[in-house]
């Protein structure tokens, strides 16, 4: 399958500081990303989708301006986490897919994020 | 909004022993996804069933797909220890690009 590289995998910052977290998809277009949050012993809950070129779509109760998201080209979308907190702590996921109705999701490994 | 309802929450079953995991919609579906995650890594793409009565299979993991029922089931034969982990369904909205909406996943052990 297609290959979405997340980076860095984990990553421990301190209060009050921004943290910015990559998304590439590395052999295929991805014409939109996900972000999505997964907390311990829970699933994954989708934080906002962004399309190249175009401002991200956010979920009812993300804050946008805590968490900016950019996805400038078909490869690369970016997460920032601002002025980080210790309740942000939590571990991170990207998806990518393709253009077309039906095409696959792919999914990056993975960012662990400790605030402290 | 479409919602998906993972059943058991949690299983704990014996090496070499078969299992079952229901992925239930509050909606019709039109097309479901399973993945597979080891806890603190990504997801990794198992299957995607897309008509009803479709049923893929991947090795000793099988899926199938019930329109009417609004149901899909993940089947696993002769479990080992390398099938543990966290078992997702998900579904893709039809409309801000099809982003995909996940169940509450179900954690299986499996016992050497």
């Amino acid at each position: 399958g297609a290959v979405v590289s997340q980076h860095p995998s984990w990553v421990i910052c301190k209060s009050g500081t921004s943290v910015k977290i990559e998304c590439r998809s590395l052999d295929f277009q991805a014409t939109t990303m996900f972000w999505y949050r997964q907390f311990p012993k829970q699933s994954l809950m989708l934080m906002a989708t962004s399309n190249e070129g175009s401002k991200a779509t956010y979920e009812q109760g993300v804050e946008k301006d805590k968490f900016l998201i950019n996805h400038a080209s078909l490869t690369l979308s970016t997460l920032t986490v601002t002025s980080a907190h210790p309740e942000d702590s939590s571990f991170y996921i990207c998806s990518a897919r393709g253009s077309g109705s039906n095409t696959e999701a792919f999914f990056g490994q993975g960012t662990r994020l400790t605030v402290v | 909004s479409q919602e998906l309802e993972q059943s058991p929450q949690s299983l704990i079953v014996q090496e070499g022993k078969n299992l079952t995991i229901n992925c239930t919609s509050s909606k019709t579906l039109y097309g479901l996804y399973w993945y597979k995650q080891k806890y603190g890594e990504g997801l990794i793409f198992l299957m995607m069933l897309q008509k009803g009565g479709e049923e893929k299979s991947h090795e000793k993991i099988t899926a199938k797909l019930d329109e009417k029922k609004q149901q899909s089931s993940l089947h696993i034969t002769a479990s080992q220890p390398s099938h543990a982990g966290i078992y997702l369904c998900g579904v893709r909205s039809h409309n801000q690009g099809g982003k995909l909406i996940f169940g509450q996943g179900t954690e299986l052990s499996v016992k050497p």
